[in-house]
């Protein structure tokens, strides 16, 4: 079965400047989140999707970043604008629900000047 | 709070030797899951088990089995028969059962098996 995609796979870009993430979760899967994952540390969890709900959102930086899951599907994840703290690998990871194995994919290295 | 620690940043191992990757977590919660997940330099993050809070037993995956001790909530890891391949970092992660669940990640272990 195919993976989770995630496209770019590395980013680079100046501070205050935009960017956008994309997630293609695996088939079928209702639940998606995007993770933070700042070098040297574990990732930390963004925002989780339920479908196209948003389940959580707490640890989002709402002034800077958003996201959105049109269709229950793809995923896209922005920044605008990005400041120097927001390098990091960005995660995308999916489930079919809850008590289920979550997949990860390959995550978007992101490099602010 | 539920937080994660893994008090080993770095570790190494001779191949074919056995070696333990410790974690611990603080939490609240009486029903939830616990798992160990690899991270490749490639960078993808891969599950190598997982561990239901309500099963005493304890889960294992061919070389890979834990140690889990509920009312320590200790949550270890035990690599036996090392392989160069298993090189990576380590991630010690929680989840709380129920809806709304997310990942609560450890810092990691980096571990490397020497030749």
């Amino acid at each position: 079965e195919a993976g989770v995609a995630q496209s770019p796979r590395y980013k680079i870009i100046e501070k205050r400047q935009s960017v956008a993430f994309w997630c293609n979760p695996i088939s079928g899967h209702a639940t998606l989140y995007w993770y933070q994952q700042i070098l040297g540390q574990g990732p930390k969890l963004l925002i989780q999707f339920q479908n196209n709900g948003v389940v959580d959102d707490s640890q989002l930086p709402k002034d800077r970043f958003s996201a959105e899951r049109l269709k229950g599907v793809d995923s896209t994840l922005k920044i605008q604008p990005a400041k120097l703290e927001d390098s990091a690998v960005y995660l995308c990871a999916s489930s079919e629900g809850l008590a289920t194995t979550w997949f990860f994919g390959p995550g978007t290295r992101l490099t602010v000047l | 709070a539920q937080t994660v620690t893994q008090s080993q940043p770095e570790m190494s191992v001779q191949e074919a030797e056995t070696v333990t990757l410790s974690c611990t977590y603080d939490t609240s919660e009486n029903n939830y899951y616990l798992f160990w997940y690899k991270q490749p330099p490639s960078r993808q993050m891969i599950l190598v088990i997982r561990q239901e809070a309500y099963k005493q037993q304890n889960a294992t995956e061919n070389r890979f089995s834990v140690n889990f001790q509920k009312a320590a909530k200790s949550f270890s890891l035990k690599i036996s028969d090392s392989q160069l391949g298993d090189t990576a970092m380590y991630f010690c992660a929680f989840m709380p059962g129920g809806t709304g669940n997310q990942f609560y990640f450890g810092t990691g272990t980096s571990l490397t098996v020497i030749p």
